[in-house]
């Protein structure tokens, strides 16, 4: 059964620090991990990570992945308070076509003025 | 703005009854994923439809079902509904494309009294 496991739960930052949010997984036949920012209702899409060790960036957010460790990071600099949101890490497997997407409980982030 | 349209936004039902979900793809997507999400947890799967067929499900029982049409619509159904099927209720298209990420809707938030 494909796992993740997000840290921390919650945080509590004040505007203009910088976070970083734990993702890590076990999944049979790695083929993807995914970001996203849930606000309200529906979760938007930040970033999908295939490769270990290369950065994806949209502009103060970026994240890493990390294929021996089995684990990513998402980072956001000088936070704002429109950056308050659940994160949800998922994994998606390689499972020929059949695409079980597995999300992790998320970290809330709470960006006070 | 997503393109993956769900309807109703809200909905309250009453034990033992049934309900349908209805969900909308975006342009050019033909699979389809279902996913129930609890307050304070991840979203967890519960099936995925591509081209009219189930194409996998999650640990949910029989007396979730669906479908998907022809336009790649679909509906998610819940017979005998229980309190815990409280939850918001998440469609998600996607293309089998090399930048796969998932599209997601606003949701259906269903509350069983």
């Amino acid at each position: 059964e494909d796992k993740v496991v997000q840290s921390p739960l919650s945080l509590v930052v004040h505007e203009g620090d910088t976070v970083t949010l734990n993702c890590s997984y076990e999944v049979t036949n790695f083929r993807s991990l995914l970001w996203y920012k849930q606000e309200k209702k529906a979760p938007t899409f930040l970033f999908m990570l295939t490769s270990s060790g290369i950065e994806k960036k949209s502009g103060r957010l970026s994240s890493i992945l990390d294929k021996k460790e089995l684990s990513s990071i998402l980072n956001i600099t000088a936070t704002q308070t429109g950056d308050s949101a659940i994160y949800l890490c998922a994994v998606v497997p390689n499972s020929g076509g059949y695409q079980k997407v597995t999300f992790g409980t998320g970290t809330k982030l709470q960006v006070i003025p | 703005e997503t393109g993956v349209t769900q309807s109703p936004t809200h909905l309250i039902k009453t034990r033992g009854q049934q309900v349908t979900l209805r969900c909308s793809s975006q342009s050019g997507h033909n699979t389809v994923s279902w996913y129930q999400q609890a307050l304070g947890q991840g979203p967890q799967f519960i099936f995925q439809y591509y081209r009219e067929e189930e194409n996998g499900r999650g640990n949910f029982p029989p007396r979730f079902s669906g479908l998907q049409f022809p336009n790649y619509s679909s509906e998610l159904n819940v017979n005998a509904l229980e309190l815990d099927d409280s939850a918001l209720y998440l469609c998600a298209s996607s293309g089998l494309t090399e930048n796969y990420g998932y599209t997601f809707g606003s949701g259906t938030r269903l509350t069983v009294v």
